[in-house]
């Protein structure tokens, strides 16, 4: 298994421009986390999907954020607009099954710097 | 879930025993104790978790105390890949956040 992937592995955009991050778990995952982690506030759970369906999107910072997941084996973090506080690693992770002692299973992340 | 109390840095000398303690006095009847590093750059790893009994996998052993309120993570013979941040985790089997702390930050030297 090639494990969790995530593109792009860099972004640099410039303020007020769309981006999109995207996830591919591993295939038979059922649950979908994505992180964010920045030296000021370390990992953050943004949301957390089950079977395709956004269960806790509490961390979503603000409305400028959004994240889809239209199946199984894809998901996308959009941010609209981007500000330059949005410079962040964005992980993606993925789990067999949520309640049971499975562990997560993370992606290599995307640095998006926002200038 | 339980907080936990890491020291923020450590240095271990090649191909001896690291040994990172966690202290998590508030845990729950339970909760598991879990463990994750994080190598620069990268996204974190899982390494082992337990409930009451000591654990041990191919990467590291967990020593849980009878109390339950420490725990300890053993690398038996570290190598400078094992340089990372190490998170010590505290999480219900009902529940699906983790919440990361800042961790131990260990530093193998050659």
């Amino acid at each position: 298994d090639a494990g969790v992937i995530q593109s792009p592995r860099h972004e640099v955009t410039e303020m007020g421009q769309e981006v999109t991050l995207r996830c591919k778990p591993i295939s038979g995952h059922n649950s979908l986390f994505w992180y964010r982690q920045t030296m000021m506030r370390g990992l953050e759970l943004l949301i957390y999907f089950n079977n395709n369906v956004p269960i806790d999107d509490s961390g979503m910072p603000e409305d400028r954020f959004s994240a889809k997941m239209p199946n199984a084996s894809f998901s996308t973090l959009k941010i609209q607009p981007s500000e330059p506080r949005d410079s962040a690693v964005y992980f993606c992770a993925s789990s067999s099954e949520v309640g049971l002692e499975n562990e997560q299973f993370f992606g290599p992340g995307t640095r998006l710097t926002v200038l | 879930d339980a907080k936990t109390t890491q020291p923020p840095s450590m240095d271990c000398a090649e191909g001896r025993a690291a040994n990172l303690p966690c202290n998590h006095s508030t845990i729950s009847g339970n909760e598991y104790v879990y463990w994750y590093r994080q190598i620069h750059s990268q996204g974190p790893q899982y390494i082992i978790h337990g409930l009451k009994n000591n654990e041990t996998n191919e990467m590291a052993s967990l020593i849980i105390t009878e109390d339950r309120k420490s725990s300890t993570l053993i690398l038996p013979h570290a190598t400078l890949r094992d340089t990372a941040v190490y998170y010590c985790i505290v999480r219900s089997p009902g529940t699906y956040k983790y919440i990361f702390g800042t961790g131990t930050r260990l530093k193998v030297l050659a």
